[in-house]
């Protein structure tokens, strides 16, 4: 069945560092790959997202590119700031399966110090 | 303003004393989902909809039900709340296909005792 595996947290960076965030996924389909972010005391929000191979989606000055060769969807960021603490979740969707075809990572907290 | 509301925030309650978050969303969504979310655990999906009257099992289903009688409103029900139910719960709707996002809720913060 489809899977979602991401780096195990937390990840403490300085400000203005690189930012990178491994996530690789298991699917039978084409799925669609997002991340979603959740500041302290919020829901998720998406943060960006790729429908199909070699896609980059961008936000916020955050990129990931869909790899299909090596089924990853890696988040990076060339500079952090304080502001960018939080949870990111990768997920991905497809027909079929079970969960309404979404599955989710479990999170990578991330702790940015000025 | 497009949106997906959950109620009540914060809900303390006691064992066994039967309660219901409600959620609802303007965008015309037919999925929709409950989520809980542990430390350590991540995500984990309650239930979920495709549609109005058409709900699924997700992976803790167990002391939980829904109902999908309209398609704006999914309702997340708790008959007899156990400790074990403390935990932070999001509601996410969207559009069926594959490249549509989640879009959450603020959240449910359920203590039970």
């Amino acid at each position: 069945g489809n899977s979602v595996t991401q780096m195990e947290g937390p990840v403490t960076l300085s400000e203005e560092a690189f930012l990178t965030i491994n996530c690789t996924y298991t699917a039978t389909g084409y799925p669609s790959l997002f991340w979603y972010v959740q500041y302290p005391g919020e829901g998720l929000q998406l943060l960006l997202k790729a429908t199909k191979a070699d896609d980059k989606g961008s936000n916020k000055g955050f990129e990931a590119t869909y790899r299909k060769e090596t089924t990853s969807f890696h988040l990076e960021k060339g500079s952090v700031q304080v502001s960018d603490s939080a949870v990111y979740f990768c997920a991905l969707r497809d027909y079929g399966g079970s969960q309404g075809n979404l599955i989710f990572g479990k999170g990578t907290k991330l702790s940015v110090k000025p | 303003e497009a949106q997906v509301t959950q109620n009540p925030r914060y809900l303390i309650t006691v064992t066994g004393k039967k309660l219901t978050v409600t959620c609802s969303q303007n965008m015309n969504h037919e999925y929709m989902s409950w989520y809980r979310q542990d430390p350590g655990l991540g995500l984990r999906q309650i239930y979920y909809s495709m549609n109005v009257e058409v709900t699924d099992k997700g992976d803790v289903p167990e002391g939980y039900k829904v109902s999908r009688k309209e398609k704006r409103n999914f309702p997340l029900i708790l008959e007899s709340p156990s400790p074990n139910q403390t935990s932070l719960y999001f509601c996410a709707s969207s559009f069926p296909q594959p490249n549509s996002p989640l879009h959450f809720g603020n959240g449910t913060r359920l203590t039970v005792t």
